[in-house]
């Protein structure tokens, strides 16, 4: 069954530091997302992406957030300067084509510590 | 998108049947109504979706009645696998906005 893949599984980073969160979604999808999870709360949606440009982000993705997809295949979310509130789970989610509202299927995540 | 109720949590025992419903009064005509399950420390797994009447499949069915303001997925024969947190989500467009889940667990 084909998956999403996330990587690292889990990163430790000092404040201030960079981080790039990578994801293979499922490779014949078209949509793409980013949502975190702190510790102990609900999943939240941060960006969708369609067509090399995001379509939706919420107020959580701020300037210090981005999201590329570099290469056709891998999905990256960028945290410019980490701030100790980033830390969480981060979940990338892909969708196919059989139209807007098919099922996403989430990776596993990456749990983000900021130290 | 339209708000989700649920009930935080749920008990249950073995080989039992469960029902979660949840409740989104103000669905919109283009909203989709979506089950994820999530286990510690996972991503969250679909179950189910549908958008009127009763979706069934190989896991799990989902009831919605005609006016389509609430939604209940029906879990057969629990196992102590089914423990997890269960979401109830409106989809419209791709973007799913996951409420507060309810907590199930299945006791031996």
């Amino acid at each position: 069954e084909p998956e999403v893949t996330q990587t690292p599984s889990h990163q430790v980073t000092q404040m201030g530091q960079e981080v790039i969160l990578r994801c293979v979604p499922i490779s014949n999808h078209l949509y793409f997302y980013w949502y975190r999870q702190i510790l102990g709360q609900k999943v939240e949606f941060l960006v969708s992406f369609y067509n090399n440009e995001i379509s939706e982000k919420s107020e959580i993705f701020d300037d210090q957030f981005s999201v590329e997809r570099p290469d056709g295949s891998n999905f990256t979310l960028k945290i410019r300067s980490t701030k100790l509130e980033d830390s969480a789970m981060y979940f990338c989610a892909s969708r196919g084509t059989g139209g807007m509202n098919t099922e996403a299927f989430f990776g596993q995540g990456t749990r983000l510590t900021v130290v | 998108l339209a708000k989700t109720t649920q009930p935080i949590s749920m008990d249950s025992y073995e080989g039992q049947e469960v029902n979660i419903t949840c409740s989104h009064n103000n669905i919109a005509t283009n909203d989709y109504i979506t089950w994820y399950q999530q286990f510690p420390s996972q991503g969250p797994r679909f179950i189910i979706q549908g958008y009127k009447t009763k979706v069934t499949n190989e896991v799990a069915s989902l009831f919605i009645p005609a006016d389509r303001k609430s939604s209940t997925l029906s879990l057969p024969r629990v196992s102590l696998s089914d423990t997890a947190v269960y979401y109830c989500l409106l989809t419209n467009a791709g973007k799913s906005t996951f409420g507060d889940g309810t907590t199930l667990t299945v006791k031996p």
